[in-house]
C-alpha cells in the first residue's frame, strides 16, 4: 500500500523567510511518481511539480526548489523568500506507474506567510 | 484553453437524499478522476473513468457511483446521503498514456453539505 506522510501540519513564517515543506512516502513499487499541489483558500488544487522515481535530479524554478532523495524516501519542497501569496495548503502526492493511476495524498501543510 | 470545470459550486442536502455532481475535463483530456476531501484532510480517491467505464475505484461504498459521457464529461452520484458525506468533491482530468502516468489537473470543487 502507498502512504504519504506530511509530519508538519502548520508553518508560519514572516515574509522573505525561506521555508521547507517535508514529505515522506512509502511504496513497494520500483517506478512511481511524486507530486506537489498547492490549495489556496479558493479550494482548487494547483499542480506545482511532478517527479519520476528514476529522476533524482533536483530542480529549481524561480523561488521554488525540490529535493528528491530515494534513499530516505523524501520529496521536500522549499520556497525561497516567501511571499504573502504563498499562503496556502500544500499537498504532497504519490502515484504508482501505469496509465492514470490514482493519487495518494498526504494530509497537507498549512503555510501562513505574514507580512 | 478552458481548465477543469465543476458544477454546482455549493450544494446543501439532507440525510437520505441523492446528489449529482458534474465535471467537464480540461480540453484535450479524456480521463476523469473524482476525489473527496473532508475538512482538514487530503483528498481521497473515489474512482476514475476512461472510455465511459470505471477503471479504478478507491475504498468507497456502492452509494457512490459515476458516469462518463462520450464528450468525456463526468457525473458523480451519491445516494442515501450521510452526514459524513459532507466534503469538498474534486474532479481531476488527465490524458491517458499507456505505460506512463499523466499529471492530473483539478477543478475548483463542489462543496457538499449534508444536514
Amino acid at each position: 500500500a502507498q502512504k504519504v506522510t506530511q509530519a508538519q501540519t502548520e508553518i508560519s513564517v514572516v515574509e522573505k523567510e525561506d521555508v521547507t515543506l517535508d514529505c515522506v512516502y512509502e511504496t513497494r513499487d520500483t517506478t512511481y511518481y511524486l507530486f506537489w499541489y498547492k490549495q489556496p483558500p479558493s479550494g482548487e488544487l494547483v499542480f506545482l511539480i511532478r517527479r519520476n522515481s528514476f529522476d533524482e535530479q533536483n530542480e529549481i524554478s524561480g523561488r521554488y526548489s525540490w529535493n528528491f532523495q530515494k534513499s530516505t524516501s523524501s520529496f521536500n519542497f522549499t520556497i525561497t523568500a516567501s511571499q504573502v501569496v504563498d499562503s496556502a495548503v500544500y499537498f504532497c502526492a504519490l502515484s504508482e506507474a501505469g496509465a492514470n493511476s490514482k493519487l495518494t495524498f498526504g494530509k497537507g501543510i498549512t503555510l501562513s506567510v505574514r507580512p | 484553453d478552458a481548465g477543469v470545470t465543476q458544477s454546482p459550486t455549493h450544494l446543501i442536502k439532507t440525510r437520505g437524499q441523492q446528489v449529482t455532481l458534474r465535471c467537464s475535463p480540461k480540453s484535450g483530456h479524456d480521463t476523469v478522476s473524482w476525489y473527496q476531501q473532508a475538512l482538514g484532510q487530503g483528498p481521497q480517491f473515489i474512482f476514475q473513468y476512461y472510455e465511459e467505464e470505471e477503471r479504478q475505484r478507491g475504498n468507497f461504498p456502492d452509494r457512490f457511483s459515476g458516469h462518463q459521457f462520450p464528450n468525456y464529461s463526468s457525473e458523480l452520484n451519491v445516494n442515501a446521503l450521510l452526514l459524513g458525506d459532507s466534503a469538498l468533491y474534486l474532479c481531476a482530468s488527465s490524458w491517458r498514456t499507456r505505460g506512463d502516468t499523466d499529471t492530473q489537473y483539478f477543478g475548483p470543487g463542489t462543496r457538499l453539505t449534508v444536514l
